[in-house]
């Protein structure tokens, strides 16, 4: 497999601008997870599915973010609009059956000027 | 509150050498529990895990962590430190409701 994918890995947009992360779970994986790095707050967890429904939100720091899984392969987080303060690098995660290993993508570095 | 708590936000240790990193956490019940290290610029792979049984857990890249129920405790060591270790390691924990915590990290370097 080819691991949780991604994109994409760096994203440079402006102040105000909607911005939308995808990710592509590992096939079979039945929990998907969406995360925020920085250096003030450290990993977070944002939002989690299970089998494509949204289970737990309420690491989502404002109602600009939000994020939908329409299938078990796909998965997007979208920020609209887009503040500085979002500058970070995102991650998602997913994992097969509770409890779960969480595999974790490469990251999206996500700078809002 | 549940919590992980990495004591060591920055270690040095030379190449060859042991290593220890800490981890405590703060449950009602025994979480599950994780080391994860992330190479700059990486994800986060998972090192180990602690679900059950012995308390002593193997991982990759020759690692081992001790599961201490008395000092709610989860130490990562690593008998010979090499050059390419050096990264930043994560522990993590969760209990149930797959609400994954993380410590703050602790950072690793390697001298020559």
């Amino acid at each position: 497999d080819a691991g949780v994918i991604q994109s994409p890995r760096h994203e440079v947009t402006e102040m105000g601008q909607e911005v939308t992360l995808r990710c592509k779970p590992i096939s079979g994986h039945d929990y998907l997870f969406w995360y925020r790095q920085t250096m003030m707050r450290g990993l977070e967890l944002l939002i989690y599915f299970n089998n494509n429904v949204p289970i737990d939100d309420s690491g989502m720091p404002e109602d600009r973010f939000s994020a939908k899984m329409p299938n078990a392969s796909f998965s997007t987080l979208k920020i609209q609009p887009s503040e500085p303060r979002d500058s970070a690098v995102y991650f998602c995660a997913s994992s097969s059956g509770s409890p779960g290993i969480q595999y974790f993508g490469a990251g999206t570095r996500l700078s809002v000027l | 509150a549940q919590s992980v708590t990495q004591p060591d936000i920055h270690i040095t240790v030379s190449e060859g050498a042991s290593l220890e990193l800490r981890c405590n956490y703060s449950y009602g019940a025994t979480p599950y529990l994780f080391w994860y290290v992330q190479s700059p610029g990486q994800g986060l792979q998972l090192l180990l895990k602690y679900f059950s049984g012995d308390t002593l857990v193997q991982g990759i890249k020759g690692f081992e962590a001790e599961f201490k129920r008395s000092q709610s405790s989860f130490n990562l060591r690593k008998p010979s430190v090499h050059w390419s270790d050096a990264a930043e390691y994560f522990c993590a924990a969760y209990l149930n409701n797959n609400d994954m915590r993380f410590g703050a990290g602790t950072r690793l370097t390697v001298k020559p």
